[in-house]
């Protein structure tokens, strides 16, 4: 079946360290993002890549990076700039165009 | 900058009655439209969306929303609710330029009681 996989599911960080969330999508989309969702606040953009080789910051890029290396796999880095990391992280993908974005079943982030 | 404003944090609704969830949007131009359905712990998934065409909008799962350019709203609806649909609701819009963001609202919890 086609469609978007985020690992790990739960993922735990120490003071200091960075993170890297997984996102793989198999729909042959040109487009991939990151959100973060936190209670009460909706769907906050982080990143986002239209292209192979090219991302745009969105509205909370600050402690964050990503690559995309590759079509299928749009790889997030939480580092040790982002002070509160605590959140549910969602990738999706879309074709460009007026089509909507399929979501992955997200990664929970927690401080140890 | 587009926006989205879903004005309820929850919504509660007896199961067979009709489900409301209100939306409003702004947009420089023509707007996409969309709307997505969160259960827990798990990622959003699309109901439907409007890009032209007919107001009314049917979606899966005996959705529909209704597109109101002059009130600027999008409000999603369900005739005859059921248990399953009590859930986390967002609803989101795009410009029709070329940069494919979405900006969405900050979500409304649906409850349906039995």
């Amino acid at each position: 079946d086609g469609g978007i996989t985020q690992s790990p599911k739960y993922l735990f960080r120490k003071e200091g360290q960075n993170v890297t969330l997984s996102c793989e999508q198999n729909l042959n989309h040109d487009a991939m993002y990151w959100y973060r969702q936190d209670p009460g606040q909706g769907l906050r953009l982080i990143y986002y890549s239209q292209i192979v080789n090219d991302f745009q910051k969105g509205d909370i890029a600050e402690g964050y990076s990503v690559s995309r290396e590759k079509k299928e796999s749009f790889p997030l880095t939480v580092t040790s700039a982002q002070k509160n990391p605590t959140a549910f992280y969602l990738c999706a993908s879309t074709v460009l165009g007026n089509q909507p974005q399929h979501f992955g079943d997200g990664t929970r982030l927690s401080i140890l | 900058a587009q926006s989205v404003a879903q004005p309820e944090d929850q919504v509660n609704v007896a199961e067979g009655n009709p489900l409301t969830v209100k939306c409003t949007y702004s947009v420089s131009g023509n707007p996409y439209l969309f709307w997505y359905v969160q259960y827990p712990n798990r990622g959003l998934q699309f109901l439907l969306k409007y890009i032209t065409g007919d107001n009314l909008v049917k979606g899966s799962y005996g959705f529909e929303a209704e597109f109101n350019k002059s009130q600027t709203s999008f409000h999603l609806k369900k005739p005859s609710a059921l248990v399953s649909d009590s859930a986390l609701y967002f609803c989101a819009v795009r410009d029709r330029d070329g940069n494919n963001r979405l900006a969405f609202g900050k979500g409304n919890q649906v409850v349906v009681i039995p």
